[in-house]
């Protein structure tokens, strides 16, 4: 069984330019969720995926945007990035039986990004 | 207000002995999922137990447990005889379910260290 795979695993951009980050599921999961983790910070849910559809989104501007494919893999988008925006982002994937259901999510290795 | 709170931003154990994290909620949800992650120096976040709130008995997994007092909306993990591999930062995490769209909350973490 493969486990939730994020590339790449480290990445330097520019304040102004636009990064998409990817995130292969865990086999057999069905959910993809985004996070944020600042240094020293616990991780913030940016959004989550569910049937290629937008499921949950906590409080990040429309800059932050994602997809989910029909295989389950997922991307993060950040457009016009920010110094703030330095951080490791966390992918995990899930399996949901239904909307309206709890699970349990496993993370990925993560991705480092930092905006100079 | 927080929707999870750790207090305990770091905590020593000897090896062998059992530790208790803290961790508090809040949420006027009545279904809900808590959550405890461990976090090595590595970065990836890893899934140590789930606990739902509808759920009677408290969850046990190895050497974790998790000690839920609903009424008092707290959390606590309850790692027996530890052992050096569990130094890390742990992370306590809820899920809700509102409407069918799904938010995540992590604390901000404790730092568990294990001394010989």
């Amino acid at each position: 069984e493969t486990g939730v795979t994020q590339s790449p695993t480290h990445l330097i951009k520019t304040r102004g330019q636009q990064v998409t980050l990817r995130c292969s599921s865990q086999s057999g999961h069905n959910t993809v969720s985004w996070y944020q983790q600042a240094l020293g910070q616990g991780p913030q849910f940016i959004f989550q995926y569910y049937r290629e559809e937008e499921n949950g989104r906590g409080n990040f501007p429309p800059r932050f945007s994602g997809l989910q494919f029909p295989n389950y893999s997922s991307e993060l988008n950040v457009n016009a990035l920010e110094l703030d925006d330095s951080a490791l982002y966390l992918c995990a994937s899930s399996f949901l039986a239904g909307p309206g259901l709890i699970d349990t999510q496993y993370f990925g290795p993560g991705t480092r990004l930092t905006v100079l | 207000a927080q929707k999870i709170t750790q207090t305990q931003p770091g905590m020593f154990v000897q090896e062998k002995e059992a530790v208790t994290l803290d961790c508090t909620y809040d949420t006027s949800d009545q279904s809900y999922g808590l959550f405890w992650y461990k976090q090595p120096s590595s970065g990836e976040m890893i899934f140590l137990i789930y606990q739902g709130s509808y759920d009677e008995q408290n969850a046990t997994e190895g050497r974790y447990s998790l000690n839920f007092q609903k009424a008092r909306k707290s959390a606590n993990l309850v790692i027996s005889a530890s052992q050096l591999g569990d130094s890390a930062m742990y992370f306590c995490a809820m899920r809700e379910v509102a409407h069918n769209f799904n938010k995540f909350y992590f604390g901000s973490g404790t730092k568990l260290n294990v001394k010989p």
